[in-house]
């Protein structure tokens, strides 16, 4: 089975453009995690997307939004790009089961930003 | 959400064992410990999960105190492919996969 795959791997922004990063999860996989990973705040989980609706969401401002697809895979965007935004976003998919604190995740290699 | 608490670096020499701790003095009863690692330039990959009983797989075996607020990740023979971010994080049934990752432990395996 293929892994998740993210695209593009590396972006170059400036600051106040807007970003559109891809997911497309391990195949039969439902559920679309999204995190950022920067030097100074580690990893950090920024939404979850579950049959095409948004189910967790983590603390980050509105300029940051995504969307799920019927095949499950999943967008995410960044408006109004800041410097603070640089960093390794990274996607992870998992095949839910009764107990979502069992489902095991499974991350993409990710998309580096960075905001010039 | 409940917290862990893991030392900054280890170092282990190759076909050593080593025994990376983590601490979650506030874990809830339903709460279980994950263990993920990150290899450089690549993303986290799952290592080993449990509840309340220690675990063994191939990968590694994770030992859950007693009370559950301290457990321990063992490799048994760490290679220099081990050589990674060590992340232990609790997952709360009710919060699906809102994964809270710490610091995380970095792993040095000295040939």
């Amino acid at each position: 089975k293929a892994g998740v795959t993210q695209t593009p791997r590396y972006l170059i922004k400036t600051r106040g453009q807007q970003v559109t990063l891809s997911c497309s999860p391990i195949s039969g996989h439902r559920s679309v995690s999204w995190y950022q990973q920067t030097p100074g705040q580690g990893l950090q989980f920024l939404f979850e997307y579950f049959s095409e609706t948004q189910r967790n969401k983590g603390n980050f401002p509105g300029r940051f939004s995504g969307r799920q697809f019927s095949n499950s895979r999943s967008e995410m965007n960044v408006s109004t790009l800041e410097l603070g935004d640089s960093a390794l976003y990274l996607c992870a998919s998992s095949l839910p089961n009764s107990g979502g604190a069992q489902e095991t995740q499974y991350f993409g290699p990710g998309t580096r930003l960075l905001v010039l | 959400d409940a917290k862990t608490t893991q030392p900054n670096s280890m170092e282990s020499n190759e076909e050593e064992p080593v025994h990376l701790p983590c601490n979650h003095s506030t874990i809830s009863g339903t709460d279980y410990i994950h263990w993920y690692r990150q290899l450089p330039s690549q993303g986290p990959e799952y290592v080993i999960h449990g509840l309340t009983s220690n675990v063994n797989n191939r990968m590694a075996s994770l030992a859950i105190a007693e009370d559950r607020k301290s457990s321990t990740l063992i490799l048994h023979r760490a290679t220099l492919r081990d050589a990674a971010v060590y992340y232990c994080i609790l997952r709360d049934s009710y919060n699906n996969n809102d994964m809270r990752f710490g610091a995380g432990t970095r792993l040095t395996v000295k040939p």
